[in-house]
């Protein structure tokens, strides 16, 4: 969707460093996600997010840190402590409510140098 | 919490054939049901979904149907075509989890011309 924005669209990871995913959605969305895919596989939870200044670890939360400071952005720092990030990672948002469908970005794909 | 198990994995049909995807959850309190379309190195697209006070939904080519005494859900594609080549995945949400899709681990559908 045009509305939900992922940069950058490549990253390489260096042994110990922190890197930083970003996601900014103009959808006025409540709920944000961020999940992990690896080869041939589905999607994992990472964290979510319902509202401003409030997450909750998903799945797969280790080595992996958020904020939500600002109802448009929900970016995913991964951590050196996540020793396996190579991954495509993809942000969602939707309407805060039990019967809503999430609406992705075009994914952020992260690999280690 | 919930669990959606997702059949088969891979899928190769002929074109012109009908494809169909089994979904099963385990959390009866389940009202929600999309499903996405992933193309490669692409994000997951919504492409139906259903709520539980529907029996069966279709959309051109595409139906969903729902059995919420069995719990399951599945996805028919018919008259296939060689762009419905992707990956798909059924989700399932409900109530109390805002939002929140637990993900079937997908299914490569494969179309032949």
């Amino acid at each position: 969707d045009g509305g939900i924005t992922q940069s950058p669209k490549y990253l390489f990871r260096k042994e110990g460093q922190n890197v930083t995913l970003s996601c900014e959605q103009n959808l006025n969305h409540d709920a944000m996600y961020w999940y992990r895919q690896d080869p041939g596989q589905g999607l994992r939870l990472i964290y979510y997010s319902q509202i401003v200044n409030d997450f909750q670890k998903g799945d797969i939360a280790e080595g992996y840190s958020v904020s939500r400071e600002k109802k448009e952005s929900f970016p995913l720092t991964v951590t050196s402590a996540q020793k396996n990030p190579t991954a495509f990672y993809l942000c969602a948002s939707s309407i805060r409510e039990a019967d809503q469908p999430q609406h992705f970005g075009d994914g952020t794909r992260l690999s280690i140098l | 919490g919930e669990n959606v198990e997702q059949h088969p994995s891979t899928l190769s049909v002929q074109e012109g054939d009908s494809a169909v995807i089994k979904c099963t959850y385990s959390d009866s309190a389940s009202n929600y049901f999309p499903w996405y379309k992933q193309e490669l190195g692409k994000r997951p697209q919504l492409i139906i979904d259903i709520r539980s006070n529907v029996g069966e939904k279709k959309d051109q080519r595409i139906a969903v149907t729902l059995n919420k005494t069995a719990k399951h859900f599945s996805l028919h594609i018919t008259e296939t075509q060689p762009e419905d080549s992707a990956v798909y995945f059924c989700a399932a949400s409900n109530s109390d989890s805002w939002g929140k899709l637990q993900f079937g681990a997908g299914t490569q559908v494969v179309v032949t011309p």
